[in-house]
């Protein structure tokens, strides 16, 4: 069985602040991690994945997470938060064949100037 | 190349009405899922399918029937709609050797 858990529905930070957003997760499988950004009235982009390679993982927009196997986490960061980060955003867990996605109930981001 | 289309964009139905939420895709990908999206719950995928003809059943599958005759077209089937499936609809595409999946803009539900 897999599931995904994220820590705190929602974060606020400073414009210029660290952006930290959290997520474990939990599988029977080597797990392949994603975290993906919803704007407003939009569907979900893909912001980065693990899949097994290097466990510090770059993503767009400057994001990046790291895998960690022992606290079975992949945590979102930023060093420096923008006013366009402000968005909702979903960690998401698949075993091996990726015909089934988890997703986490999603962290809403707000920026303030 | 428009990606991954869904129509409607928005629907108010009654409940015990029918209807087909339509996902279409010109990226030539395998695989199509239905996702719903409620709030605080993240996205519970519905069914998916890995190609024509092929289809199977996610998180949440009951109350929703789909078919797929052709790579480009997955529709989603609400046979006798109830108030409990007024959530938002996403589609999503990728291709099978890839993890990365392409989702539509999504369709609203209201179910009165």
């Amino acid at each position: 069985a897999q599931s995904v858990t994220q820590l705190g529905s929602h974060v606020s930070v400073s414009e210029g602040a660290l952006v930290l957003l959290r997520c474990n997760y939990s599988s029977s499988v080597p797990p392949y991690l994603f975290w993906y950004v919803q704007y407003p009235n939009q569907g979900l982009q893909l912001l980065l994945k693990y899949t097994s390679a290097a466990t510090l993982v770059k993503g767009i927009n400057g994001f990046e997470a790291e895998f960690k196997k022992s606290e079975t986490s992949f945590h979102l960061t930023k060093p420096s938060a923008h006013m366009s980060d402000a968005a909702e955003y979903f960690c998401a867990v698949s075993g091996a064949n990726f015909n089934k996605f988890y997703f986490g109930s999603g962290t809403k981001l707000n920026v303030k100037p | 190349n428009a990606g991954v289309t869904q129509t409607p964009k928005f629907q108010v139905l009654k409940t015990g009405q029918s209807m087909t939420l339509q996902c279409a895709q010109d990226m030539n990908h395998e695989y199509m899922s239905w996702y719903r999206q409620d709030p605080g719950m993240g996205l519970r995928l519905i069914h998916y399918s890995v190609g024509a003809g092929i289809t199977d059943q996610g998180e949440v599958p009951n109350g929703y029937n789909v078919s797929r005759s052709t790579t480009e077209d997955f529709p989603l089937r609400l046979l006798s709609a109830a108030p409990s499936q007024t959530s938002v609809y996403f589609c999503a595409v990728r291709a099978v050797q890839t993890q990365t999946q392409y989702f539509g803009p999504g369709t609203r539900l209201l179910v009165l």
